[in-house]
């Protein structure tokens, strides 16, 4: 049974650098794409991006220049950076393979002053 | 950004069959477009119902189907449950690359 975990902050100010890590325990960590998607608040889905074990990454065109997306697969995690991050990035963040339809819990993270 | 849409609401009679749709502002959706849907109930993560236009998960109930319809991407689902009420959401993706777009949603009441 695989199970992705999701840590990383839940609240920060604007400017600040969005950091939140994937932990994927339980299986194959390559040959799939790892994708990380947000939903703000009563809206819908936004995906960001995604990597695999290669470290070949894609990005949302929206958010490229902003977003990093990175692979760790000794620790078999991937982790999403956003810098410059305002209050419309406020969002429950999901890792997920969509492929296989895992999914993290969800973080909620908030941009607040 | 292409546009992906689909329907802001529907309803659907329990025992019914309804069509969710998704389309692109680029004209008709193709199988180069990879569609995944999705199903997502109130707090809780979404899950994979579909991935590559018509191929299940095994958790996919039988009652629903993938396809492409008049130029779009169409879920149906056929004998509607109480437990099927929720927000589905189409995925798409362009330019032959994995750039993907998804749709607005369609929250989807059983009444």
């Amino acid at each position: 049974q695989v199970q992705l975990q999701q840590r990383g902050a839940g609240l920060l100010k604007p400017s600040e650098t969005l950091s939140l890590t994937c932990a994927v325990d339980g299986g194959s960590f390559s040959g799939y794409y790892w994708s990380w998607i947000r939903q703000p608040p009563g809206k819908g889905l936004e995906w960001i991006g995604e990597i695999n074990h290669s470290g070949d990454t894609n990005y949302n065109p929206s958010l490229k220049g902003r977003v990093t997306i990175s692979v760790d697969t000794s620790r078999t995690q991937f982790s999403l950076n956003l810098n410059s991050v305002t209050a419309a990035d406020t969002a429950v963040y999901y890792c997920a393979s969509v492929d296989e339809d895992y999914w993290g819990q969800g973080t909620l993270v908030t941009v607040s002053s | 950004q292409a546009v992906v849409t689909q329907e802001p609401s529907l309803t659907v009679s329990p025992g019914g069959t309804v069509t969710l749709t998704c389309g692109t502002s680029t004209g008709a959706v193709t199988p180069g477009h990879y569609v995944y849907w999705f199903q997502q109930k109130p707090g809780q993560a979404p899950r994979t119902l579909f991935y590559d236009t018509r191929n299940k998960h095994s958790w996919t109930p039988a009652r629903f189907s993938g396809s492409l319809l008049g130029g779009k991407a169409a879920l149906t689902l056929s004998g509607a449950q109480p437990e099927d009420e929720a927000d589905y959401y189409c995925l798409l993706s362009y330019t032959g690359a994995r750039n993907w777009v998804f749709g607005g949603g369609t929250k989807l009441t059983v009444l």
